[in-house]
């Protein structure tokens, strides 16, 4: 079945790097997300990676995606305070001439200073 | 600016009581979604709308009901039916020409049933 699993916790020290890792079980994925949501907030599209690539880098974020163990993560360098929040993993599915969208539980990023 | 704007930010019903959220955006995006979010559950797919006057059911769609028939609003009925409906719930859009299908989100209504 389509299922996208991720711990739901996460705690690190400011200055320190985030590694949150995220794992799907349907290989047909096109597109896969981190999505950010602050607290009493909607989301916002951190990042993408096409299921075609291993990795992307975009300033103190890089997405890497091991397509053979179904393994995706995302590392924030640097973390600050500002960057707690919930992180979204999400696939995305055809579905016919429709694109379906599976999501992860989310994890809850805390920053330390 | 574009975006989403979903009304009202936080609602109180009583029980046996119909709620409409409002959920309107100005981005001329084709697709709208309504989910639903609860603690340590994740996102959830209420319905979805590709095209106006035309909507799916998504995965938990039992007492709740919608409509689209401008492009702009998708308003999401929760009525008395709907057993458990205290929840945060989010709006999106995404535009049909959008290559990686990025979802818009609008920034959530939080119901609470008294």
């Amino acid at each position: 079945g389509e299922d996208v699993e991720q711990s739901l916790f996460l705690s690190v020290r400011e200055g320190d790097s985030s590694v949150i890792n995220c794992t799907y079980t349907d290989s047909s994925s096109t597109y896969l997300y981190w999505y950010k949501q602050e607290p009493g907030a909607g989301l916002q599209l951190l990042t993408y990676i096409f299921s075609n690539m291993d990795m992307k880098q975009d300033q103190r974020l890089t997405v890497l995606l091991n397509k053979k163990d179904k393994h995706l993560s995302l590392r924030i360098a640097d973390t600050q305070t500002g960057d707690s929040a919930i992180y979204f993993c999400a696939e995305s599915l055809l579905a016919g001439n429709n694109r379906k969208l599976i999501w992860g539980l989310g994890t809850s990023l805390a920053v330390n200073p | 600016d574009g975006g989403i704007t979903q009304s009202p930010k936080y609602l109180f019903r009583k029980e046996g009581q119909n709620v409409t959220l409002s959920c309107e955006q100005n981005l001329n995006h084709d697709a709208m979604y309504w989910y639903r979010q609860d603690p340590g559950q994740g996102l959830r797919l209420i319905y979805y709308s590709q095209i106006v006057n035309d909507f799916q059911k998504g995965d938990i769609a039992e007492g709740y009901s919608v409509s689209r028939e401008k492009k702009e609003s998708f308003p999401l009925t929760v009525t008395s039916a709907q057993k458990n409906p205290t929840a945060f719930y989010l709006c999106a859009s995404s535009g049909s020409g959008s290559r990686t299908g990025e979802l818009f989100f609008g920034e959530g209504s939080r119901l609470t049933v008294l």
